[in-house]
């Protein structure tokens, strides 16, 4: 079974610097979507930024990006000159190719420190 | 843009009531993605429906049923409503064969007293 583990509950960064979040996946799979989804107080679910495996080049959207290691299993997200609006919590997530469902971690809490 | 559309916003019900959430996908969006959050907890997938026939299904409880309509909207019955039931509800979709996460609606807030 597939798994994601988001190993920090909770961080905090000041404002306007760079944080990374963790993850890890455990798949048998070879063709599978990794994302990061932010729920902010209002507990909208927000896509933040998608790599598909197979693909080597990290995604990067504006101020977020991924490091993507598929040996290793791990997909980490790094937030660059944070801004009060990223509070919020972050889930990290796996979809594999030909399935519907998404598979969520337990999250990661992220407190921007004014 | 639209977006994926959910009511109620919240529901309160009663131990042992019925109750029922729909969900109106974005225009052109023919799969629809249910889920469940628990809360402090992750969103839990419970089923999806692509044209009108159930396409996967997680961990949804044999009280809840749903489906898909004709305008591709959908709706989650819950029977029997437990205590254990309350929960934000969402609701996604996206276009069938699009490889990229789906959009998630707003929620369904449910508490059962």
């Amino acid at each position: 079974a597939q798994t994601v583990t988001q190993s920090q509950p909770e961080m905090s960064v000041q404002e306007a610097e760079t944080v990374t979040l963790s993850c890890t996946y455990d798949t048998s799979e070879s063709d599978y979507y990794l994302f990061w989804y932010k729920q902010p107080p209002s507990r909208q679910m927000i896509l933040v930024i998608r790599q598909e495996a197979y693909k080597q080049q990290n995604a990067t959207e504006n101020r977020f990006s991924v490091n993507f290691q598929k040996a290793a299993k791990s997909f980490s997200l790094k937030i660059s000159d944070s801004q009060l609006g990223d509070a919020a919590m972050y889930f990290c997530a796996y979809r594999r190719d030909r399935d519907d469902k998404i598979i969520f971690g337990k999250g990661t809490r992220l407190h921007i420190l004014p | 843009a639209a977006g994926v559309i959910q009511s109620p916003r919240h529901l309160i019900k009663e131990k042992r009531e019925t109750a029922t959430l729909k969900c109106y996908p974005i225009p052109r969006h023919d799969t629809v993605y249910w889920y469940q959050q628990g809360p402090g907890q992750d969103p839990q997938f419970l089923i999806s429906f692509y044209e009108k026939m159930q396409s996967d299904k997680g961990s949804i409880p044999d009280r809840f049923s749903a489906q898909q309509f004709s305008d591709y909207h959908s709706e989650l019955n819950m029977s029997s409503l437990e205590l254990g039931d309350s929960a934000l509800y969402f609701c996604a979709s996206s276009p069938r064969g699009v490889n990229y996460g789906y959009t998630f609606g707003s929620g369904t807030r449910l508490t059962v007293v």
